[in-house]
């Protein structure tokens, strides 16, 4: 079955700085992978997503990309504020139709003022 | 805003008992999902459903059972809790394909 690994798993950055967490997937046939941001205390929630016949995409700070023959992806935050700091989650999905999901073990950031 | 509300945020039981977490969702969704959340492991998910009366075995189903009896309503069952299921339990809504999972709160579950 997939296995989607993540890392690193925390990541400290200083406020302004770009903060890059990768992860990678064992399962070509993976065809959807979000990102979600959970912090303290609250479910996660998705903050952006790519298909794969898509290499990349930008929405504000936030932009994903994607490499389907190395089978890794990656989340890119630019300009990093101190309400970034959350834990992050990969997804890569494991059906036809982008419903159900592997997720990755998270990474911790943490943007410091 | 989509609402999905679990029935406890903090749930202590001791070994043995059986134990009922609640999930319900605002919207009328096919789609459930229940993940356990454990440090350095992820979301793993147990079970899933995509209509009533209708249940899927997740990645790790051992312990577990679930009832949907309504479609606003997905309940995971843990019918003899045992100390390795203390965890962080989050119930998940999903719409169509390649659309987001709204996620609750969570609840904590320890078991003695």
């Amino acid at each position: 079955g997939e296995n989607v690994e993540q890392h690193p798993s925390t990541l400290s950055v200083q406020e302004g700085d770009s903060a890059v967490i990768k992860c990678t997937y064992s399962d070509s046939a993976s065809n959807y992978f979000p990102w979600y941001k959970q912090e303290l205390g609250k479910g996660p929630q998705l903050i952006i997503d790519i298909r794969s016949n898509v290499g990349e995409k930008k929405d504000q700070r936030i932009a994903v990309t994607l490499n389907k023959t190395a089978k890794h992806f990656s989340l890119h935050i630019t300009e990093t504020q101190p309400e970034d700091s959350a834990v992050y989650f990969c997804a890569a999905s494991i059906d036809n139709y982008g419903q159900n999901f592997v997720f990755g073990p998270g990474t911790r950031l943490s943007v410091l003022p | 805003d989509v609402k999905v509300t679990q029935s406890s945020r903090y749930l202590v039981k001791r070994t043995g008992e059986k134990v009922f977490l609640e999930c319900v969702q605002d919207m009328d969704h096919e789609n459930m999902f229940w993940y356990r959340q454990d440090p350095g492991l992820g979301l793993r998910l147990i079970y899933f459903s995509y209509d009533v009366k209708m249940k899927e075995k997740g990645d790790i189903p051992e312990g577990y059972s679930v009832s949907r009896e309504k479609k606003e309503r997905f309940s995971l069952i843990l019918e003899s809790a045992s100390t390795n299921q203390t965890s962080m339990y989050l119930c998940a809504w999903g719409g169509s394909s390649y659309n987001e999972q709204f996620f609750g709160p969570g609840t904590r579950l320890t078991v003695l």
